[in-house]
This record gives C-alpha cells, structure tokens and sequence, in this order.
C-alpha cells in the first residue's frame, strides 16, 4: 500500500525566511510524485511533478526535489501569498492505476 | 483552456437522502477521478472513469458511485447519506496518459444534516 508522510504538519515563516517542506514516500514502482497547493475552500492547484530521483523543478519561489525516498518542497524568500496548504502525492504500481495518494500536507503561514 | 467545473458548488442535505454531484473537465481530457476531502481523513481516491469505464475503485462502500458519459463529463452519487459523508468532494482531469497530472476543480462542498 502506497503511503505518503509530510513534515511539518504546519509551518510559520516571517516574509523572506526560507525554508523546506518534507514528503517522504513508500510505493511500489514510482510513476510520478506531485506536489499541490491548496487555499481554504478551493480545489488543490498543481505545482510540480517529479518522475525520477534526481530531477529538480523550479517555478518563481518554489523548487521541487526528488530522491528515492523522499521530496522536498523548498520556497525562498516567502511572501504572505504563499500562505497555503502544501499537498505532497504520489501515483505508483499498475500502470492502469491513475489513483493519487495524499500526504495529510503542510499548512503554511507566512507573515509580512 | 477553461478549467475543470463543478456543479453544485454547496449542497445541503439530510440523512437518508441521495445526492448526484457532477464534473466537466478541461476540453480533451478522457480521465476524470473523484476524491473525498474531509479534516480527518485528509484527501482520498473515490473512483476514475476513463472512456466512460471505471477503471479503479478506492476503498468507499457501494453507497459511492460514479458514471462517465461519452462527452466525459462524470457524475457521482451518494445514497443513504451518513453524518460523516460530510466533505469537500473533488474531481480531477487528466489527458489519460500514463504518467499525466491530475488538475483538479473547486469542489463541491457537501453537508448532512
């Protein structure tokens, strides 16, 4: 059974402190790790997918990493908008099976 | 590209009831799967359809079910709704590759009464 673990359960950072998130993961044949975020009462937004231990993705402050073990989800110099939950997820096994497996996230709070 | 869309956006219902909760996903896109979000439980995996087929099942009873229309557009129903079918019920799009991602729609935030 795939499962997946986040760290911190919740994060409070000053703007401009930088710092990482934690997913570390058990699946059985890795397809894909992904990484959302999601803002109360809405819908998960898509950030990054990762698809082999080595590979890095940037966008603006956030850049995803992949080992085979675990992700990181590192964010430089936050702003108050990046106040959100962080979802880590991962899709293995069969290659029929699109299911994603939901870490239980990190909330974020960046205050100005 | 528009966006995945969900109707209703609220419902509000009492138990016993039934309820049908309906998904279009972004144009050209055949995959859609359904999860449930609740605090406790976090985000789960109901069921995805893909070409009007279910293809996997997560580990809901048989009160949950889904169907997919040749336009994939998906609706899901809940009978006999339980206190704690309470929760935000998500859907995703995907192209239907192997490895595509999940986009995902605002939700359709259910309450029993």
């Amino acid at each position: 059974e795939d499962q997946v673990t986040q760290s911190p359960e919740a994060l409070r950072l000053q703007e401009g402190e930088s710092s990482s998130l934690n997913c570390s993961y058990t699946v059985s044949g890795l397809r894909g790790l992904f990484w959302y975020r999601q803002d109360p009462g809405k819908g998960p937004e898509f950030l990054f997918t990762l698809y082999s231990a080595g590979e890095e993705k940037e966008k603006e402050r956030l850049k995803a990493t992949l080992t085979k073990k675990e992700s990181f989800l590192h964010i430089t110099a936050p702003k108050p908008e990046d106040s959100a939950t962080y979802l880590c997820a991962v899709q293995g096994g069969d290659t029929g099976r699109r299911a994603l497996t939901f870490g239980s996230g990190t909330r974020l709070q960046v205050q100005p | 590209k528009a966006g995945v869309t969900q109707t209703p956006r609220y419902l509000i219902k009492t138990r016993g009831q039934q309820v049908t909760l309906s998904c279009s996903p972004i144009s050209g896109h055949r995959s859609v799967s359904w999860y449930q979000q609740t605090p406790g439980q976090g985000l789960q995996f109901l069921f995805e359809y893909f070409s009007e087929t279910q293809r996997n099942k997560g580990n809901f009873p048989g009160r949950f079910s889904g169907r997919q229309f040749s336009n994939s557009r998906s609706e899901m129903n809940v009978s006999t709704l339980e206190l704690g079918d309470s929760a935000l019920y998500l859907c995703a799009s995907s192209p239907g590759t192997l490895t595509d991602t999940q986009y995902f729609g605002p939700g359709t935030r259910l309450t029993v009464l």
